[in-house]
Parts: C-alpha cells; structure tokens; sequence
C-alpha cells in the first residue's frame, strides 16, 4: 500500500544533541511538508519541499533543518539550536506544491520527540 | 487562506448521525473546503472536500451552503472508530499557506 513512513515512532533526546527524524513516501508525490504539533495549538509548518533539491522556510524553521536529495525522502533533523524541540512531528507530502484548491494532503503517523 | 471556526467538542451517541459545524466567513470564491480528522497520537486522515456541491464519499457527507460561509461535515451512522478531532481548513491552492486550528473533538458514545 502506497503511504507514507514516519521513523521512529517515539524519540528521546538529551538536551545539546541533534536528532534526524525519517520520512519517506511510495506515493510519487512531488511535494513534501514538515509539520510539528503541540498541545492546545493547530499544526505548524516548519519546512516544505516541492521538488527535489529544493526546500522552503515555513513559518517555524528556526533550529531545523532539512534535505531533499531524493523525491521520496524528506528528512528533519532537529538542532541544539532549537529551544523547544519537544513536540509531535508531523510529515505529509501531496501530488503538486500549489496550483489547486483541491490538493490534498496525506500525512504520516507522527514521531514523538521529548527532550530530557 | 481564510480562517475557520469550529466548535471546541461534541458528542454523539453510536449508530446515530453527527453534524459537525465549520464557520468560514472570508472564504475567498475558489478556497476549497477540506475536512481532516486526528485519531489520537496519529496524523491527520483526509476525510472529504468539496468547493460550492455538496460532496459524498465513503466516509462521510459535506453540505456547503449556499454563501459558502459555512459547511458542515456529516458522518451518517457514527462508529467508536469515528472518535477524533475533526479539522475544517479552507484551501486556496498553496498547501504551505493553510491555516490549522484545534479542530473540534468528537467524542462517540457507545
């Protein structure tokens, strides 16, 4: 089944040190996004990739950072420089970066960070 | 994108109807209308969109009024598998520019 791979599922890191977390996708979609959700608060973008060696800031990019070397993967490592990293990660990847209202969004099963 | 409203939670009993309201009142005329849904510690499912027709598919119904103004997803026969937060985002074309709030909690009763 085509879908998308979220790795690991759960992840604890000790504060100072860096961690990537996996995404990958079977669905050839050209698109790909970075999400991060926190209680009481909508999902919020962190970066976004509409085609391969290319990837864009969204509006909480500070302290991550991204990679786009293939159409199928899309990993987020998350720096010391992040002053808050604990949080649900979110990956999803759609068939075109814009252009339809009717693009729909297909999203991994989350990865859980908790810094300690 | 415009900015939607929804009711924080609801309730439903099994087996029976649940409408779920979504407010978009400066919804521009070609933003879609999607409606996600959450299962706890899971990514968001795509459950439905539609632009001015009502739409059906197997998980559920979307009613738009006439104005646009508002929508409100239907589930016909609620499940204990239908537990989740409901999100109601409006689309313009440019998946890096939606806005997603707290969605609305539906809790099933059996």
């Amino acid at each position: 089944d085509g879908g998308i791979t979220q790795s690991p599922k759960y992840l604890f890191r000790k504060e100072g040190q860096n961690v990537t977390l996996s995404c990958e996708q079977n669905l050839n979609h050209d698109a790909m996004y970075w999400y991060r959700q926190d209680p009481g608060q909508g999902l919020r973008l962190i970066y976004y990739s509409q085609i391969v060696n290319d990837f864009q800031k969204g509006d909480i990019a500070e302290g991550y950072s991204v990679s786009r070397e293939k159409k199928e993967s899309f990993p987020l490592t998350v720096t010391s420089a992040q002053k808050n990293p604990t949080a649900f990660y979110l990956c999803a990847s759609s068939i075109r970066g814009s252009s339809s209202g009717a693009n729909v969004l297909t999203f991994g099963a989350g990865s859980r960070l908790t810094v300690l | 994108d415009a900015k939607t409203t929804q009711p924080n939670s609801m309730e439903s009993n099994e087996e029976e109807p649940v409408h779920l309201p979504c407010n978009h009142s400066t919804i521009s005329g070609t933003d879609y209308i999607h409606w996600y849904r959450q299962l706890p510690s899971q990514g968001p499912e795509y459950v439905i969109h539609g632009l001015t027709s009502n739409v059906n598919n197997r998980m559920a119904s979307l009613a738009i009024a006439e104005d646009r103004k508002s929508s409100t997803l239907i589930l016909h026969r609620a499940t204990l598998r239908d537990a989740a937060v409901y999100y109601c985002i409006t689309h313009a074309g440019n998946n890096r520019k939606l806005i997603w709030g707290l969605g609305t909690s539906l809790a099933v009763n059996p």
